[in-house]
């Protein structure tokens, strides 16, 4: 099992959908948790972390769930600048930070 | 307040030439990762280091790739007598300790011919 897993889609969907990713990890000892965003041939840019508590910046919202060891990610109201490779990273206390392979989302007009 | 800088952001070199990319984090960031990225793929591994102290290696391959973070300048990746499958988007995160967020730089994609 990868140490995380994402669904590598594309999801396409519609201007004005809501949207939602999950990205599971297997060490129950991993702490910090991050989303990043990357588009075509350019650096990923940190979207947000990922607190217990959830957390929700504008149209953007991260959950984590310790229990089922999964972190999920909701856009709504979906744009076209939306479109991109979302990145889930796990941090396992030390150093290493795990990267999934990313989720490709295609935002149709 | 500038973040992370690489350069160059696109080099070319032939078969058996060295190649030196080059990272600086962002201010008050001692921590520096380095990963290498091809088409279609996700990102991998390479090296941690901290200000002159490699801390992780194990991504890195053994024989002609080397990384330094000397006390003063910018942290250099080194390929030595570089070969096609070199070829690949080079990206430099830095961060202000170990679990927190990482800030990537903009890249080098280097090109063997």
């Amino acid at each position: 099992r990868k140490e995380v897993e994402q669904d590598p889609g594309p999801f396409n969907v519609p201007e004005g959908a809501t949207v939602a990713f999950n990205c599971t990890y297997s060490n129950s000892a991993s702490q910090s948790f991050f989303w990043y965003r990357q588009d075509c041939r350019k650096e990923p840019k940190l979207l947000m972390s990922v607190y217990s508590s959830g957390n929700e910046d504008g149209r953007f919202t991260a959950q984590l769930n310790r229990a089922s060891q999964y972190i999920s990610l909701l856009i709504r109201d979906s744009k076209l600048s939306d479109s991109a490779t979302y990145l889930c990273v796990v941090n396992s206390g030390t150093y290493k930070y795990i990267f999934g392979t990313g989720t490709r989302l295609k935002v149709l007009a | 307040n500038a973040g992370v800088m690489q350069n160059p952001r696109h080099l070319v070199r032939r078969r058996g030439q060295e190649a030196r990319l080059r990272c600086s984090p962002m201010k008050g960031h001692s921590h520096v990762y380095w990963y290498r990225q091809l088409p279609e793929e996700g990102l991998k591994f390479m090296v941690y280091l901290q200000k002159e102290n490699i801390i992780d290696e194990s991504g890195m391959p053994k024989e002609r790739f080397s990384a330094e973070f000397p006390k003063e300048g910018p942290s250099i990746l080194r390929i030595q007598q570089v070969v096609r499958g070199d070829s690949a988007a080079y990206f430099c995160a830095s961060s202000s300790g170990q679990r927190d967020e990482q800030y990537f730089g903009p890249g080098t994609r280097l090109t063997v011919t």
